[in-house]
This record gives structure tokens, C-alpha cells and sequence, in this order.
């Protein structure tokens, strides 16, 4: 049972272009969102999050939004750098909660 | 380096043996999960320990794994009698509060615990 699917396995992207992530989500129960990013033999690392009550949150070049109606979000980085290249992960809990549900990663390329 | 701490980094074990995965969580933080990735999937919640209690294990599978996090020392994920199919990357996180506020989980580097 997937609550957070990410659906694109990878996405690859030119070096200054936008890189746009999505996310999909069936627990409408979930109210709070985050992002994290991942390199190889590292742990995964917080980027940004989103609570059910916004529909935008923006840190420099990464900005979520949210589409509560869908049930959907989208993480933005622009513009995109090399050093961007890393698995990202979506991730979705609900207040009260215990767990935090990761989708299954988007390995994004960005190249030079 | 005050982070989520996690030894060892790589572990071998043959079909049948018992792993012991160690997790030291941030300073200030008494809050601690457990994650496993498989290949090519993303993490799974296993569970949520607070200092002493097991909050939450609904992502144990129901034999040969267990969990503590006891008043001293780190938290222990403990595997008794190996098999291939537990061969994963194996994720502790901390947080300085209960999930039901709002946070962000602070991950260490993993275990990666290889069954041959």
C-alpha cells in the first residue's frame, strides 16, 4: 500500500534549467510535507517542508507546492547545479501521527 | 560532528547469524526510528522508540527482528538469524520531539548489512 508515490524513477536536466520533482499522495489524513535529499552512501537530508495549510513554501532555489484538491506536490529547484544531483525523496506524516511515509525517490541528473 | 551516529557503517553476516545495528542520536534529541531501504525502493518505517518505551513497531517484521533504546547507551536493532532477503541499508533518525509536533527527522549515514 504506497500512501506517497513518486512516479518518475529518474529525470535528468540541463545545468541552470528548472528541475520540477512530483509527488502523489492517497492519505488525506497527511497535513504535513517534506522533501528530502540523498547522496550515495549517505543518509537522506532534510531540504524543506510544507504544512496542509500552505500551498507554497520557498528556501532559495527549492520551492514546494501543494495541491491539496489532487492531493498532490511538486518540488522546484531552480536554477539547477551539478551539485544538485542526488536521489530525492517525498515524505508525508499526519499530526498525531508516529510515522513519516517516504515515497520511493526521483534521482534527478543535472548535467554541466 | 553532533549528528545522528550510526556504526557499524558495514556489516557481513552469513545466513543465520545475528546482526546488531548501533544508533546514537543527536544530542538533545530522545526520539528514535529505524528505517530500512531495500534496492531500488525508498525507506520503510519500521519503528519509533522514545528512552526506554516502543512507541511504535508496526513496521517490525513480526519474528527475528527487535528494538530497544534503552536510558544509557544507544539505540540497538537487533536481527537474530540472518537471512538473504534482510541484506538493506538500514536508516536510524532522531528528533528532538514527538512526531505529533511537526519535525523534521534527522538522519544518520546507515548500515548496511550484507547476508551472504
Amino acid at each position: 500500500d504506497q500512501q506517497v508515490k513518486q512516479n518518475s524513477p529518474s529525470l535528468s536536466v540541463q545545468e541552470g534549467r528548472i528541475s520540477i520533482l512530483n509527488c502523489d499522495y492517497t492519505n488525506s489524513m497527511f497535513d504535513y510535507f517534506l522533501w528530502y535529499k540523498k547522496y550515495p552512501a549517505e543518509g537522506p537530508t532534510f531540504l524543506i517542508s510544507i504544512s496542509s495549510i500552505k500551498d507554497k513554501n520557498e528556501d532559495g532555489r527549492f520551492t514546494v507546492f501543494l495541491n491539496k484538491s489532487a492531493k498532490h506536490l511538486s518540488l522546484h529547484i531552480v536554477p539547477s547545479q551539478p551539485g544538485d544531483s542526488a536521489v530525492y525523496f517525498c515524505a508525508a506524516s499526519e499530526t498525531g501521527g508516529f510515522k513519516t511515509i517516504f515515497g520511493a525517490g526521483t534521482r534527478l541528473f543535472v548535467k554541466a | 560532528n553532533a549528528g545522528v551516529m550510526q556504526n557499524p557503517r558495514h556489516l557481513v553476516r552469513r545466513r543465520g547469524q545475528e546482526a546488531r545495528l548501533r544508533c546514537s542520536p543527536m544530542k538533545g534529541h530522545s526520539h528514535v526510528y529505524w528505517y530500512r531501504q531495500l534496492p531500488e525502493e525508498g525507506l520503510k518505517f519500521m519503528v519509533y522508540l522514545q528512552k526506554e518505551n516502543i512507541i511504535d513497531e508496526s513496521g517490525m517484521p513480526k519474528e527475528r527482528f527487535s528494538a530497544e533504546f534503552p536510558k544509557e547507551g544507544p539505540s540497538i536493532l537487533r536481527i537474530q538469524q540472518v537471512v538473504r532477503g534482510d541484506s538493506a541499508a538500514y536508516f536510524c533518525a532522531s528528533s528532538p520531539r514527538a512526531k505529533s509536533e511537526n519535525s523534521p527527522l534527522h538522519f544518520g549515514n546507515g548500515t548496511r548489512l550484507t547476508v551472504t
